[in-house]
């Protein structure tokens, strides 16, 4: 069984700080990983792709991968209240092209005034 | 441009009863996948089309779930004989030929 394992949360931080949201998964030849958000009573929004290992950043969000740890995560720097929602961890663990994602169940952020 | 759309947005259906889910995916995606997302877990596979070719059913609960992309754009999942573990909201996503996915805003089921 493939599984992807993150802290359900809350994840609480103050405005303006760095969140941190962490994923693990269960095969080490997994190839794409995706981190995905979703407000309450909202579809899943793509916010990161990785695929190599190291950092990829895009604005205030930086994807980290460790293959080798066979662990991911996502850095949401100057947090907003805006960023409050469910981060949702994906692993792709079939190589080629589109194929299933397996989700995580989630990490809530909640950011506090 | 526009997105991938889901209808009906919320469908209440009587245990026993037949439902029918539309996905319209967006435009030239060749691929499209149906999720499961019960309340407080991640989204759960359970089907995926290759244009008309259904490549994997894997995820489907049970033989009365069935899902069809006769023409290789809309697809329909459509669930018989309705049950109370059925109630969930249903994704679809669609992909280009990369494996990106894209979520429409989903169904939410509740059968009574």
């Amino acid at each position: 069984q493939k599984e992807v394992e993150q802290n359900s949360g809350p994840l609480s931080v103050p405005e303006g700080a760095i969140a941190s949201l962490n994923c693990t998964y269960s095969d080490r030849g997994s190839q794409s990983f995706f981190w995905y958000r979703q407000y309450s009573g909202k579809s899943p929004e793509l916010i990161m792709s990785i695929y190599s290992n190291g950092d990829k950043e895009d604005g205030r969000f930086t994807a980290q991968l460790n293959k080798a740890s066979q662990y991911v995560s996502l850095l949401i720097r100057d947090s907003q209240p805006s960023d409050s929602a469910t981060y949702l961890c994906a692993v792709n663990f079939e190589v080629g092209t589109a194929s299933k994602l397996t989700f995580g169940t989630g990490t809530r952020l909640q950011v506090t005034l | 441009g526009a997105g991938v759309s889901q209808s009906p947005r919320y469908k209440v259906a009587k245990r026993g009863q037949d439902v029918a889910l539309r996905c319209d995916p967006i435009s030239g995606h060749v691929s499209l996948f149906w999720y499961q997302q019960a309340l407080g877990q991640g989204p759960e596979f359970l089907t995926y089309f290759q244009n008309e070719a259904q490549l994997d059913k894997s995820g489907l609960p049970s033989d009365r779930f069935f899902a069809e992309r006769p023409e290789g754009s809309v697809s329909t999942l459509k669930i018989q004989r309705t049950q109370q573990e059925d109630s969930a909201v249903y994704l679809c996503a669609s992909s280009p030929q990369t494996d990106t996915q894209y979520f429409g805003p989903g169904t939410r089921l509740t059968v009574l």
